[in-house]
């Protein structure tokens, strides 16, 4: 089955950097890969997803990129705010349940 | 209004005690979900229904029985609770029966075994 591979776990950055966050999946036959925010308390939100016949999609300050040959993709952050801090999860997912990776901790130091 | 509603949402019981939570989506999904999210965040299916049918049972003990009036109805029976089943539980539902496609979370279920 689908195995996803998440680092950092926990990611500190300042106001204003850029954040990275990487994933890497087992399965090449996953074709929809979604980023998932979740704030203290509060139930996970998607905030970007990209599919596999699409390299790259862009929303406002965030990113997120695909290499299918190396099976791993990245969500990026610019500008972060404050209100950026929360765990964001990586998923994967081809007519399967998705695979969740198992979170990153960011915190954004004003 | 909540798109995807859960409750209770804290759920404090004894060991050996069964206990019910209950959901529902008002976004005209097809397809609903139960996840598991551990203390260390982690989120795993459980169960996932389109149009009232089972579709995915994970590996979940048979303590854990999942029912779908209808298709805007996910609700979770947990029989013989055990200290291992705290955890947030959260209900999440989607447009169609591929699971390809985004997912809306309810706010989770808080479930605490004494």
């Amino acid at each position: 089955g689908e195995n996803v591979e998440q680092h950092p776990s926990t990611l500190s950055v300042q106001e204003g950097d850029s954040a990275v966050i990487k994933c890497t999946y087992s399965d090449s036959a996953s074709n929809y890969f979604p980023w998932y925010k979740q704030e203290l308390g509060k139930r996970p939100q998607l905030i970007i997803d990209i599919r596999s016949n699409v390299g790259e999609k862009k929303d406002q300050r965030i990113a997120v990129t695909l290499n299918k040959t190396a099976k791993h993709f990245s969500l990026h952050i610019t500008e972060t705010q404050p209100e950026d801090s929360a765990v964001y999860f990586c998923a994967a997912s081809q007519n399967t349940p998705l695979v969740f990776g198992k979170g990153t901790r960011l915190s954004v130091i004003a | 209004d909540t798109a995807v509603s859960q409750t209770p949402k804290y759920l404090v019981t004894q060991m050996g005690n069964d206990k019910s939570i209950k959901c529902e989506q008002n976004l005209g999904h097809d397809t609903m979900y139960w996840y598991k999210q551990d203390s260390k965040k982690f989120l795993k299916i459980m169960f996932s229904y389109n149009n009232k049918e089972l579709i995915i049972n994970e590996t979940v003990p048979n303590r854990f029985s999942p029912k779908s009036p209808d298709k805007a109805h996910l609700n979770l029976h947990i029989n013989s609770l055990e200290l291992g089943d705290s955890a947030v539980y959260f209900c999440a539902s989607s447009p169609t029966g591929g699971v390809d496609q985004p997912q809306h979370f309810g706010d989770g279920t808080r479930l605490s075994i004494l």
